[in-house]
């Protein structure tokens, strides 16, 4: 099946401080991807959509100049959390969508980031 | 806007018992239904989907679901339960044409005693 992975599974910053979390795409190519954050004990909410070579599209309430997406190629896409305090801990899963009329997403593992 | 309810936020159930959980959708047009699962430390892994077609969907590790339109219903189930399917459980649907992302129930954990 296809595989997604996410990078780093954990990161502890310092508030203030930027993260940068990648998701790829390992053996297909998609054209589209998901960024989620899921709460303790909640579930997942969208928070943007990535889209290969185009701007991302926010959720409402999602601050866009907080949470940077950049999606370069159709195999990564990349979050940057900027400056990052302690209400940004959360755990951040990717998903990708897979091409060609497909409409299954496939999850990252996931990234758990805290921030202190 | 898309919504969906689980209603069974926690569930215990001993091994070899049936097993059915809740899920209900809220949506004006078609959609695709889901149901995923996270095991404990582990990612989110497709259980079943529903696109079109026969409304039982079978799915792996024994699971299946069965679509309700009329009811607006994706309800899980599984006829015994084991130990090692303790996990989190997320019903989700999207929609069948525009917005592909999905939206998740807020996922009921089941805890299987052996």
């Amino acid at each position: 099946g296809a595989v997604v992975s996410q990078h780093p599974s954990r990161v502890i910053c310092k508030s203030g401080t930027s993260v940068k979390i990648e998701c790829r795409s390992l053996d297909f190519q998609a054209t589209t991807m998901f960024w989620y954050r899921q709460f303790p004990k909640q579930s997942l909410m969208l928070m943007a959509t990535s889209n290969e070579g185009s701007k991302a599209t926010y959720e409402q309430g999602v601050e866009k100049d907080k949470f940077l997406i950049n999606h370069a190629s159709l195999t990564l896409s990349t979050l940057t959390v900027t400056s990052a305090h302690p209400e940004d801990s959360s755990f951040y899963i990717c998903s990708a969508l897979l091409s060609g009329g497909y409409n299954e997403q496939f999850f990252g593992p996931g990234t758990r980031l805290t921030v202190l | 806007a898309q919504s969906v309810s689980q209603h069974n936020h926690h569930v215990i159930l001993s091994e070899a018992a049936s097993l059915e959980l809740g899920c209900n959708y809220s949506y004006g047009g078609t959609v695709n239904l889901f149901w995923y699962v996270q095991y404990p430390g582990q990612h989110l892994q497709l259980l079943l989907k529903y696109f079109s077609g026969d409304p039982l969907v079978k799915g792996i590790k024994g699971f299946e679901a069965e679509f309700i339109k009329s009811k607006f219903s994706f309800n899980l189930r599984k006829p015994s339960v084991q130990w090692s399917d303790t996990a989190e459980y997320f019903c989700a649907v999207n929609a069948l044409r525009g917005r592909r992302a999905l939206t998740f129930g807020s996922g009921t954990r089941l805890q299987v005693q052996p």
